[in-house]
């Protein structure tokens, strides 16, 4: 069984500073973990993914995520905060790297003020 | 990176009726699956559409409720059976092509309202 937990339903920055989602996942197997994004209308978007390689992955948009096994995390961070970015972000586990399907956190709504 | 295209994008049904949302995609995939998000909720697995059987559905998710065809390779479709005003929802496809390197695609999702 897997399980991911999103720590914040609200993230709320301004325009320029850095950006953290909290996410910690629970999994009987060794997981591979996603964000993904979601804008208003659209649909769904890869930022990064961990497949058991380098702990730190780098997504699109300078985002990156740090893999924590001894915390069961995989925090969303950007340094800098661009009116663009405000959007639904999902984190995302899978046992078998997305062959049977992904188990979706409940999303965190990252707010940007100007 | 991989086109998946879903039909309808939206629709508005009557309760009791059933509709047929419809996923292809651009190239053969291993593995296909069927989301389900509801107004102002996550995504929650419903199945993963299996080529040439039947398909595998997650708890709390029936074959009667949502049956489930996938023909070949590169085509899928999910039956949202015996409507209700619950199950207004965005319905998502989604494909797997398997490999360390590779990602789930997702449809634009179809937004079914219920009334």
């Amino acid at each position: 069984a897997q399980s991911v937990t999103q720590l914040d339903s609200h993230v709320s920055v301004s325009e320029g500073t850095p950006v953290l989602l909290r996410c910690n996942y629970s999994s009987s197997y060794s997981p591979s973990l996603f964000w993904y994004v979601q804008h208003p209308n659209k649909g769904l978007q890869l930022l990064l993914k961990y497949t058991s390689a380098a702990t730190l992955v780098k997504g699109i948009n300078g985002f990156e995520a740090e893999f924590k096994k001894s915390e069961t995390s995989f925090h969303l961070t950007k340094p800098s905060a661009h009116m663009s970015d405000a959007a639904e972000y999902f984190c995302v586990v899978s046992a078998g790297g997305g062959a049977d399907g992904l188990t979706f956190g409940k999303g965190t709504h990252l707010i940007i003020q100007p | 990176s991989a086109v998946i295209s879903q039909k309808p994008s939206r629709d508005i049904c009557q309760r009791g009726t059933s509709l047929t949302i419809q996923c292809q995609v651009d190239s053969q995939v291993t593995m296909m699956f069927w989301y389900r998000q509801q107004p102002g909720q996550s995504l929650t697995l419903i199945a993963t559409a299996n080529q040439g059987s039947e398909a595998t559905y997650e708890s709390g998710f029936v074959i009667d409720k949502f049956p489930i065809s996938r023909p070949n390779l590169t085509f899928s479709t999910l039956t949202v059976s015996n409507m209700s005003p619950e199950d207004s929802s965005i319905y998502l496809c989604s494909a797997y092509w398997g490999g360390v390197n590779t990602e789930a695609f997702f449809g634009q999702g179809t937004r079914l309202t219920v009334v």
